[in-house]
């Protein structure tokens, strides 16, 4: 399965734009790069997910470069409610793609 | 219910104490995991269900978990004398399909357990 690196933690001012970079450089074709964020005492949250476009929903905007062994979770005015820790995930292909290893992520804290 | 429901929120044993932790999924989401995670760590992959079978048990630590899906729905993960390295937050998520790879795991609050 392809590995992520993320920085151990980041830190934003709120009303800011918060850059989260993750690293995938063994991403194969057709491997599929997810976020999913855990608020303090919850489940994890799915957020966003692309393959090659940059995507955007209601929560963030995902871009992914061109190489696709680089993609960068945007949240573009954090909030407090946003402090979380943030997962880059490389979903698998083929008959293991059921299954998402999370790492240990980014922890965000946004500050007032 | 609207989400994912699990059962106990917390539960606190004493070595070697069986214990239950009981998942509820989305109706109507076919597939069903569990994932552990310890404190101040990523959440570790235990097992995954499509229907009621478990195509995936490779992330069972031991002999002494086992998990088990009735009617496609409820799923209960049994950890039999329970060990203080068992000391976990439990987490469950259900998926509306598996196999497709946008599908989107939607996860419970967990269980928090502790083993003293």
């Amino acid at each position: 399965d392809a590995k992520t690196t993320q920085p151990t933690s980041m830190d934003c001012a709120e009303g800011r734009a918060a850059n989260l970079p993750c690293n995938h450089s063994t991403i194969s074709g057709n491997e599929y790069v997810y976020w999913y964020r855990q608020i303090h005492s919850q489940g994890p949250q799915y957020i966003i997910h692309g393959l090659k476009n940059n995507e955007t929903n209601e929560m963030a905007s995902l871009i992914i470069t061109e190489d696709r062994k680089s993609s960068t979770l945007i949240l573009p005015h954090a909030t407090l409610r946003d402090t979380a820790v943030y997962y880059c995930i490389v979903r698998p292909s083929g008959g293991s793609n059921y299954k998402l290893t999370f790492g240990k992520g980014t922890l965000l804290t946004v500050n007032p | 219910g609207a989400g994912v429901s699990q059962s106990p929120s917390n539960k606190v044993t004493e070595k070697g104490k069986d214990v239950e932790l009981r998942c509820d999924p989305i109706s109507g989401h076919t597939a069903l995991y569990w994932y552990r995670q310890s404190l101040g760590q990523g959440l570790e992959f235990l097992i995954y269900f499509q229907g009621n079978s478990a195509p995936d048990k490779s992330g069972l630590p031991s002999d002494r978990f086992s998990a088990e899906r009735t009617g496609g729905s409820v799923s209960t993960l049994t950890i039999q004398r329970t060990q203080q390295e068992d000391s976990a937050v439990y987490l469950c998520a259900s998926s509306l399909l598996a196999g497709v790879v946008t599908g989107e795991l939607f996860f419970g609050e967990g269980s928090r357990l502790t083993v003293l």
